[in-house]
């Protein structure tokens, strides 16, 4: 059971939007800043969003994060077959000091 | 150009030990917290530990390794260590280090923007 709670699978077809939704409690999302990972199959993840909505270098604008009080939003847009990976929401619980992951979201692209 | 390479992941009976270690290279590793995370075969990710910049004082770990692994780095080597002692089944899976994006971070910082490729640990008798 994941201290991060976030839907176990999304699907959605070429060039339309998606949000992934992360929700969690006052201790982390609530407390500290959010980041937004991709894994690929086979590879380890990647940054695409990190302090709640900023995107490292290198990442399209295509990729959107936005936190509200204890949840928070990966938005892409413009779905492409290449954005199917599995999609991790992680941050720092302050009351457990340890991080903390959501449980992923398998994202398909049809 | 950065990079991080665990290595030493090895198949290792219950109850016995093991050191990951982690090799980097293109950033100075002291000035940097820098983390463990593990996922076991087809789940999710899941934070180990995390050793903050500098002197290495400051260390925490996930409850389901606490008493069990140690974090320590040797900034000389720029490289980073995991001793894992008890090991059980649990302790399956792949091993990644990683670097939170900025240096002279908070513990809170979790924005890990580069990663080892992995290292599979298999504990089983």
């Amino acid at each position: 059971q994941s201290v991060l709670t976030q839907p176990p699978s999304m699907s959605a077809a070429p060039g339309q939007k998606v949000t992934i939704s992360c929700s969690g409690s006052n201790s982390n999302i609530g407390k500290n800043y959010i980041s937004w990972f991709q894994q690929l199959p086979g590879t380890a993840p990647k940054l695409l969003i990190y302090d709640n909505d900023k995107r490292p270098s290198g990442i399209p604008d295509r990729f959107s994060g936005s936190k509200s009080g204890t949840s928070a939003t990966l938005g892409i847009t413009g779905l492409q077959t290449g954005d199917e990976a599995d999609y991790y929401c992680g941050t720092w619980d302050s009351s457990l000091n340890a991080g903390v992951f959501g449980g992923g979201t398998k994202l398909t692209v049809l | 150009e950065v990079q991080l390479v665990e290595s030493g992941g090895v198949v290792v009976q219950p109850g016995g030990s093991l050191r990951l270690s982690c090799a980097v290279s293109g950033f100075t590793s002291y000035n940097y917290n820098m983390h463990w995370v593990r996922q076991h075969p087809g789940k999710g990710l899941e934070w180990v530990s995390l050793i903050a910049w500098g002197s290495s004082t400051y260390t925490y770990y996930a409850d389901s390794v606490k008493g069990r692994f140690t974090i320590s780095r040797d900034n000389s080597e720029n490289s980073l260590y995991l001793q894992m002692n008890s090991l059980t089944t649990e302790d399956t899976g792949f091993y990644y280090c990683a670097r939170v994006i900025r240096p002279y971070a908070s513990s809170s910082d979790g924005s890990f923007d580069y990663w080892g490729p992995g290292n599979l640990v298999t504990v089983s008798s």
